[in-house]
């Protein structure tokens, strides 16, 4: 399996912050990278495909960027909705996720 | 509109097969990227992709549970099912049922998820 690792597993913040997750995989898996949020209790969200291509109906102020091994998302400006867990996953073989990144009210 | 919901046992015992039925609707199987999958998460954990099914009958499964698990299509129910072997403690996690499109596993719908439980 490829294995994702997502930095930081967790990070403070307040409205109104960037917030840069990155999500590193053991293999060069070209664009093949989503992102999906995840508040408690609720199933998964898809916010970008393909590393970089913003799920319809998602606000832009999250943007991905990336390609081969190490992926980023960017939430421009923090907004109080936007504290959950991030996950990454990859496309390029059997899907595996990365651990999580929990953001939360500093 | 399409929508999936997990259907299964709540509690089972330690060595036991679990069976979970997904049923969905707004969509063929049969047409051209379609596939089903079974996700899963601990609680407080992580997620992790168990199997997908595809339109053309081809199957995935995690390298780790692959000798534990099956995944098989009921067409005329639009149903999937997904049976895991041998089921241990450690097994507990909500699973969901997935649905991807154009042979990509980007997986926009999701069913709400069921929680199964393993103690004796």
């Amino acid at each position: 399996d490829i294995q994702l690792t997502q930095s930081p597993s967790s990070l403070s913040a307040v409205v109104g912050d960037r917030v840069t997750i990155t999500c590193r995989s053991s293999q060069n898996i070209n664009i093949w990278l989503n992102w999906y949020q995840q508040r408690p209790g609720k199933a998964p969200k898809v916010l970008i495909y393909d590393a970089s291509t913003l799920q319809s109906g998602v606000t832009s102020r999250f943007s991905g960027s990336g390609f081969g091994t190490e992926f980023t998302l960017t939430i421009s400006s923090l907004q109080a909705e936007d504290f959950a867990t991030y996950y990454c996953q990859q496309s390029y073989r059997t899907p595996t996720f990365g651990q999580g990144t929990k953001v939360e009210v500093k | 509109q399409i929508t999936l919901k997990e259907s299964g046992p709540t509690v089972v015992k330690p060595t036991q097969t679990l069976t979970l039925t997904c049923s969905f609707s707004g969509f063929s199987f049969a047409n051209y990227g379609m596939s089903v999958g079974w996700v899963r998460q601990p609680p407080g954990e992580a997620l992790e992709c168990l199997a997908l099914l595809y339109w053309d009958g081809r199957k995935d499964y995690s390298a780790s549970l692959r000798d534990r698990l099956s995944i098989t299509h009921a067409a005329s129910k639009s149903q999937v099912v997904l049976t895991m072997t041998n089921m241990d403690p450690l097994d507990t996690a909500t699973y969901y049922c997935v649905h991807g499109q154009l042979d990509r596993s980007i997986w926009v719908a999701w069913g709400q998820g069921a929680l199964v439980s393993v103690f004796s």
